[in-house]
């Protein structure tokens, strides 16, 4: 049972933006984190964002490069990627966990594939 | 950071045996360990929480175990649906949340 909808698959060539969205709807009180999996990889924390969407924490690896947006009143959350490179092809996606009070990650979107081409 | 080491890389098992997998930390994290289960093209499947608390609906046949830095998932008999790849995750010292590397779970 899936409890986050995200967006569709999405190709991108490289130095390009990709906006990839997660409805949270039913999550208004959680924080949603985004990770990501290249292809034959692990799993990747990419950061996360706080209930009211004015506070987010990205892993150092992408700080400069990713903005973790939300808007309450669609309960839509999004992740955007700049300045893409081949190695970004990934795929994405949004977390949360079971209860505000909990830290791990117990429910996942189904993932967008984002593929970085020229 | 914490780092997160599984081992072994890869597990081979026949149906019916039992799986042992390991997952260390870098530094202490108390409980603040999770497992995950995942196969080909699945979306990561939460299996154990706080070290040793099974989600819901999780058989019986998994468990974890450990604390503080070393930490175990025992399958006690495999099936066949349980060839996948399992990770662990550490949310102790967050943020970053940081995952281990892996472990495949393949059929000997």
């Amino acid at each position: 049972q899936v409890h986050l909808v995200q967006s569709g698959a999405e190709v991108k060539k490289p130095g390009a933006s990709v906006k990839v969205s997660c409805d949270a709807s039913g999550y208004t009180r959680y924080f949603i984190h985004w990770v990501r999996q290249a292809p034959g990889q692990g799993l990747e924390w990419m950061g996360i964002i706080n209930p009211t969407g004015d506070t987010t924490n990205y892993a150092r690896k992408f700080q400069g490069r990713v903005s973790m947006t939300r808007d309450t009143s669609t309960s839509i959350v999004y992740m955007e990627l700049n300045s893409l490179r081949s190695d970004d092809t990934a795929v994405y996606y949004c977390a949360t966990s079971d209860s505000p009070a909990n830290w791990y990650f117990a429910l996942w979107g189904r993932g967008t594939l984002v593929t970085v081409s020229s | 950071e914490i780092v997160m080491t599984q081992s072994p890389a890869t597990l081979s098992v026949s149906p019916g045996e039992r799986a042992t997998l390991s997952c260390r930390a870098s530094q202490s994290i108390s409980n603040n360990l999770a497992w995950y289960q995942q196969k080909p093209g699945q979306t990561p499947r939460l299996l154990i929480y706080g070290a040793s608390t099974r989600a819901t609906g999780i058989p019986a046949r998994f468990s974890g175990s450990g604390s503080g830095s070393e930490f175990t998932l025992t399958i006690s008999s495999l099936q066949s649906e349980d060839f996948a790849v399992y990770y662990c995750l550490e949310y102790y010292n967050w943020p970053p949340w940081t995952f281990g590397q892996g472990t495949k779970v393949e059929i000997k």
